[in-house]
């Protein structure tokens, strides 16, 4: 059973638009909510992370956003470049040394 | 500082062959989580060590070990392997116990193929 559902599986956008993914959990006890970001033949990296105290949290370009009552976080990423073309992957954890859940994934081409 | 490194990079393997893949943390973290990653699925948690301990495991039949040395090096195992075992396999390390599994380091994986 998939906890974490993120959409679009793939995304392209024009350079300079802006690219919007999405996720949704079930599991109310997840208290953390980060993005990673992964480029080919690499490992993921943490992007950014947000907890359900806050409804937004702004860092660079990237903006979460976060619903607590729809269970719903995205991703935005602003002036998008091709640069930012890359998987990226939300999840979420309780809190406390539980696994981080991962979603499947959007691939994103930034096009110029 | 060195990040986490994930030897070998590449492997090839037959069914019904095991394999043996190993992964350093990040000087300091003592905590190593191991995940497989397809196409189709995404990152899938296969376990998690602390301090030479198992303190997670994910959903993945016995054929899938893994341990955790003194010096939080960590290794992990597939023994009679299958078609579906192709994937890459990724191990992160994380700084402390207090923090739990938030922030993870990755390495950049081992791509197995299995023939």
């Amino acid at each position: 059973q998939q906890q974490v559902k993120q959409s679009p599986q793939s995304l392209i956008v024009q350079k300079g638009g802006i690219s919007i993914i999405n996720c949704a959990y079930e599991n109310t006890a997840f208290d953390y909510f980060p993005w990673y970001q992964q480029f080919p033949g690499k490992g993921p990296a943490l992007l950014i992370a947000i907890r359900p105290d806050v409804s937004e949290k702004k860092e660079g370009r990237f903006t979460i956003s976060f619903n607590k009552s729809a269970k719903q976080f995205s991703l935005h990423i602003m002036d998008s470049q091709p640069g930012d073309s890359a998987t990226y992957f939300c999840a979420a954890s309780p809190s406390g040394n539980t696994p981080l859940v991962f979603g499947k994934g959007t691939r994103l081409s930034v096009i110029a | 500082k060195a990040g986490v490194t994930q030897t070998p990079r590449y492997l090839i393997k037959t069914r019904g062959q095991q394999v043996t893949l190993s992964c350093s943390p990040i000087s300091g973290h003592r905590s190593v989580s191991w995940y497989q990653q397809t196409p189709g699925q995404g990152l899938q948690f296969l376990f998690e060590y602390f301090s030479e301990t198992q303190r997670n495991k994910g959903n993945f039949p016995g054929r899938f070990s893994g341990r955790q040395f003194s010096n939080s090096r960590s290794e992990m195992n597939v023994s009679t392997l299958e078609l579906g075992d192709s994937a890459l396999y990724l191990c992160a390390s994380s700084l402390t116990r207090d923090r739990g599994l938030e922030k993870l380091f990755f390495g950049s994986g081992t791509q197995l193929s299995v023939l």
